[in-house]
């Protein structure tokens, strides 16, 4: 089945350093999602992707499409304390806009 | 406009019961999915609903089951738990027709003991 790579697993970084993280996967996507969980609450979408190429930024963050439409990555800009969190990107199974499948997540800390 | 409602927050059972989880979607959302995460298999996909209809099914066993009513609120009810059961559960709504984008609930946290 369909499957998404997240790295970093987790990241360690002072307030004010930007952040990377990507997905990959062995499969094309149509959709790429990136979503923030907080501990104890459900999943926050931060921004949606549903083109080739497409960048797309919401405030400090910005992700983009990958050409291949196997990969997709996201930026954090001026980290602050509160972007700490658990860091998720997803896709939708083939033949179904709904069901999405989730990539292992990255945590990622802010050092003061 | 209110968010995806979740209840409850917390559960605790014993092995061999069964339980429902409610799930209210954002207004106006027609699509209810069920998601379960935990620490060693992430967040994976149980079933959607629209329509009262079950349209996707993921890998899980028939303990896991679901429904969805005229008002678009969806139940999740897990039979026989099983200690491998404790898990969030996170149920996310979506526009129909409307692409990808799913809004999570704040999930109910159940521990099987």
């Amino acid at each position: 089945g369909q499957q998404l790579n997240q790295s970093p697993q987790s990241m360690f970084i002072q307030e004010g350093e930007d952040v990377s993280m990507n997905c990959t996967s062995s499969s094309i996507f149509n959709t790429w999602l990136w979503y923030k969980q907080d501990p104890g609450e459900g999943p926050v979408l931060l921004i949606a992707l549903y083109k080739a190429g497409e960048l797309t930024s919401n405030g400090r963050l910005t992700a983009q499409f990958g050409i291949t439409r196997k990969d997709s990555f996201l930026n954090i800009s001026a980290s602050i304390p509160s972007d700490v969190g658990i860091y998720f990107c997803a896709g939708p199974r083939v033949g179904s806009a709904r069901q999405l499948t989730f990539g292992s997540g990255t945590q990622l800390t802010v050092l003061p | 406009k209110a968010g995806v409602t979740q209840t409850p927050r917390y559960l605790i059972k014993t092995r061999g019961q069964q339980v429902t989880l409610s799930c209210s979607p954002i207004s106006g959302h027609r699509s209810v999915s069920w998601y379960q995460q935990t620490p060693g298999q992430g967040l994976q996909f149980l079933f959607e609903y629209f329509s009262e209809t079950q349209r996707n099914k993921g890998n899980f066993p028939g303990r896991f089951s679901g429904r969805q009513f005229s008002n678009s609120r969806s139940e999740m009810n897990v039979s026989t738990l099983e200690l491998g059961d404790s898990a969030l559960y996170l149920c996310a709504s979506s526009l129909v027709g409307q692409g990808s984008e799913a809004f999570f609930g704040q999930g109910t946290r159940l521990t099987v003991v």
